[in-house]
């Protein structure tokens, strides 16, 4: 079956530094891929998507490739701010009527 | 707003009552999903459905009916509620369009505590 798998946190960062969350998967297919970010007490946001290899979603200045080669799907931002702090989750989809999620990873930014 | 809208956003049952969490969209979404947000384990699929009138059984489907007979609407019933579904809910829609989209949009959920 499908599965995600991503770096566990919490990531704990300075303002302005740079910010890597390792993400793989495994799927029988081809699927989509997905960020999503969830601020404390609210519901998931679609950050950034990629539909195909090589594919390179961004949003917010944040970023992420899809390598089919690695099955890797990291996400980056050249620098964070006190307002990313969140939990981001990476989940693909295959067939795209569901989703299946990472556990999460809790990214805390100090000043 | 369009969007996925659930209800209640608060709830807290006493172990083998029943209740019925709401989730509606107004966005003529085909895909509708409900998941359970547990620490430590991201979120898992419960049950999901492709149109109005199909649903099928997602990762952890065991506790919970759902049906869906118009297009907008995917209630979530619990049977017999148990401490183990204390949890956050979330419904999302999806279109099957979604490489033109902005992909899956979740409602804000549903805090349930069983005790």
């Amino acid at each position: 079956g499908n599965s995600v798998t991503q770096m566990e946190g919490p990531v704990t960062l300075s303002e302005e530094a740079f910010l890597t969350i390792n993400c793989t998967y495994t799927a029988t297919g081809y699927p989509s891929l997905f960020w999503y970010v969830q601020y404390p007490g609210e519901g998931l946001q679609l950050l950034l998507k990629a539909t195909k290899a090589d594919d390179k979603g961004s949003n917010k200045g944040f970023e992420a490739t899809y390598r089919k080669e690695t099955t890797s799907f990291h996400l980056e931002k050249g620098s964070v701010q006190v307002s990313d702090s969140a939990v981001y989750f990476c989940a693909l989809s295959e067939g795209y009527s569901t989703l299946t999620f990472g556990k999460g990873t809790m990214l805390l930014v100090s000043p | 707003n369009a969007g996925v809208t659930q209800t209640p956003k608060f709830q807290v049952l006493k172990t083998g009552q029943s209740m019925t969490l709401q989730c509606a969209q107004d966005m003529n979404h085909e895909y509708m999903s409900w998941y359970r947000q547990d620490p430590g384990m991201g979120l898992r699929l419960i049950h999901y459905s492709v149109g109005a009138g199909i649903t099928d059984q997602g990762e952890v489907p065991n506790g919970y009916n759902v049906s869906r007979s118009t297009t907008e609407d995917f209630p979530l019933r619990l049977l017999s509620a148990a401490p183990s579904q204390t949890s956050v809910y979330f419904c999302a829609s999806s279109s099957i369009h979604i490489d033109r989209g902005d992909g899956y949009t979740f409602g804000s959920g549903t805090r349930l505590t069983v005790v």
